[in-house]
């Protein structure tokens, strides 16, 4: 258990559906990062917050949104799903922002039919 | 644009053939090189960071080093547990915020 918890684990839904990913980070860690991980593009960063704040945003796209709360988790927002939303989504914490590696949850398995 | 490639994409070993995995990177102003670990269907497991050329670092049967363009994971003597993607990646010197852009990982096979 790497202490960043991530629910569901698995999730399948249609397209034009809309779900929310939630992550708990490590106890003490400020920052939050989500990642994207499909088989043909590796991982992918989508957006990290830092202690409720936006602090940097990757090739995220407008259907997609997140937010970090006063306790610090995280929930991630994929509305209008297509099938090529289908991926293994990671939310990583770290203490601050930069210059430590991160911890990373087990991931959540998005399936879009 | 920060950018990362690994080489090989895939390597089969016998137990206790030593060998090396690359990271190739360019960075703007490089923070950071990380090293993870990922079984399949698992998160990405933290290995090492490197912060400046000439730097090493070890853990078990894994070494880590960094020059000023790539990196190498030399894998001494491996047993069939090492089996896994390795992944690298790099930090960026960023006004706000940070990231780690990875690269697409070496998928190691370790046979008995």
């Amino acid at each position: 258990d790497s202490g960043v918890t991530q629910t569901p684990k698995h999730l399948i839904t249609a397209t034009g559906q809309r779900v929310t990913l939630r992550c708990s980070p490590r106890s003490g860690d400020l920052s939050v990062y989500w990642y994207q991980q499909s088989l043909d593009q590796g991982l992918q960063f989508l957006i990290q917050y830092y202690n409720g704040e936006e602090r940097a945003k990757g090739n995220i796209l407008e259907r997609f949104s997140a937010q970090q709360f006063p306790d610090l988790h995280s929930e991630l927002n994929l509305s209008s799903l297509e099938l090529g939303d289908s991926a293994l989504y990671f939310c990583a914490s770290s203490p601050v922002t930069g210059g430590y590696g991160y911890t990373f949850g087990s991931g959540t398995r998005l399936t879009v039919v | 644009e920060d950018q990362v490639t690994q080489s090989p994409e895939a390597l089969r070993l016998q137990e206790g053939e030593s060998s090396s995995l690359n990271c190739s990177y360019t960075v703007s102003g490089l923070r950071g090189l990380f090293w993870y670990r990922q079984d399949p269907g698992k998160g990405p497991e933290f290995l090492f960071t490197l912060y400046s050329a000439g730097e090493e670092k070890e853990k078990e049967r894994l070494k880590a080093t960094l020059t000023k363009k790539e990196s190498f994971l030399h894998i001494t003597a491996p047993k069939p547990e090492d089996s896994a993607t390795y992944l690298c990646a790099v930090q960026a010197w960023e006004t706000s915020g940070s990231r780690l852009t990875f690269g697409e990982g070496t998928q190691l096979t370790v046979n008995p």
